[in-house]
């Protein structure tokens, strides 16, 4: 089956830029999108078809997606986006999902 | 504003069945596809099963296959998941989530139900 990985933790510091990576075989190939869920909420889409933005999501948050990995960008990085982020993309009609990413603003 | 509202969820012994629904509203729901997502209980997301707008197409993660039955209600505006053989691995909160198509992933995601299999 289709697997998809990410890293199990980013850190980042306030004001700079963030990257989440997402691997899988030929995942270019294919559209992602990402998620992010804070503690006790339910997932939010933040990007979608690779890079584009969902109506209300900052400008801050960017995409792409080429070769075997994909990546979501978070430019001048706040302390309200600490959360998981997860990646996901289709195979054969069925969804996956990476194992999602903890990112830490420090 | 679009709303999903999952309900079903309950603590129920392994080996049994249990109904989960998703109520929607505030978009028109034979638009599009839909799908159950599940998150294990301090673990990450995984796509549990989705069906067509119009029921003729379902498809399965292949852990749930020939367990789990997803189907939908357009009159209702409801979308359904029957489980049954339920093992303690199936223990998660059940998200129910709008599809935007085209491999747009998941627009809109209701607060889910959550499903303990324990004896």
């Amino acid at each position: 089956s289709y697997e998809l990985t990410q890293p199990p933790s980013v850190s980042v510091f306030p004001g700079q830029t963030a990257s989440v990576t997402c691997s899988g075989d030929k995942l270019g190939n294919k559209y992602a999108c990402w998620y992010q869920q804070k503690p006790g909420q339910s997932p939010l889409l933040v990007i979608f078809q690779d890079s584009k933005r969902p109506s209300g999501i900052p400008e801050r948050f960017s995409g792409s997606n080429s070769g075997n990995t994909a990546t979501l960008a978070i430019n001048e990085t706040q302390a309200m986006d600490e959360a998981d982020y997860y990646c996901q993309s289709w195979d054969s009609n069925t969804g996956v999902f990476g194992g999602g990413t903890k990112l830490t603003v420090l | 504003e679009v709303q999903l509202v999952e309900s079903g969820g309950g603590l129920v012994q392994p080996g049994g069945s249990l109904r989960l629904s998703c109520a929607a509203s505030g978009f028109t729901f034979s638009n599009y596809w839909m799908s159950w997502v599940r998150q294990a209980p301090g673990k990450g997301l995984g796509w549990v099963a989705n069906i067509k707008q119009d029921g003729s197409q379902k498809y399965y993660v292949d852990s749930v296959r020939g367990r789990f039955t997803i189907s939908r209600d357009n009159v209702e505006n409801s979308l359904y998941l029957q489980m049954n053989s339920l093992t303690v691995e199936d223990t998660a909160v059940y998200y129910c989530a709008r599809d935007i198509g085209l491999g747009g992933g998941f627009d809109f995601w209701g607060r889910g139900t959550l499903v303990t299999v324990s004896s």
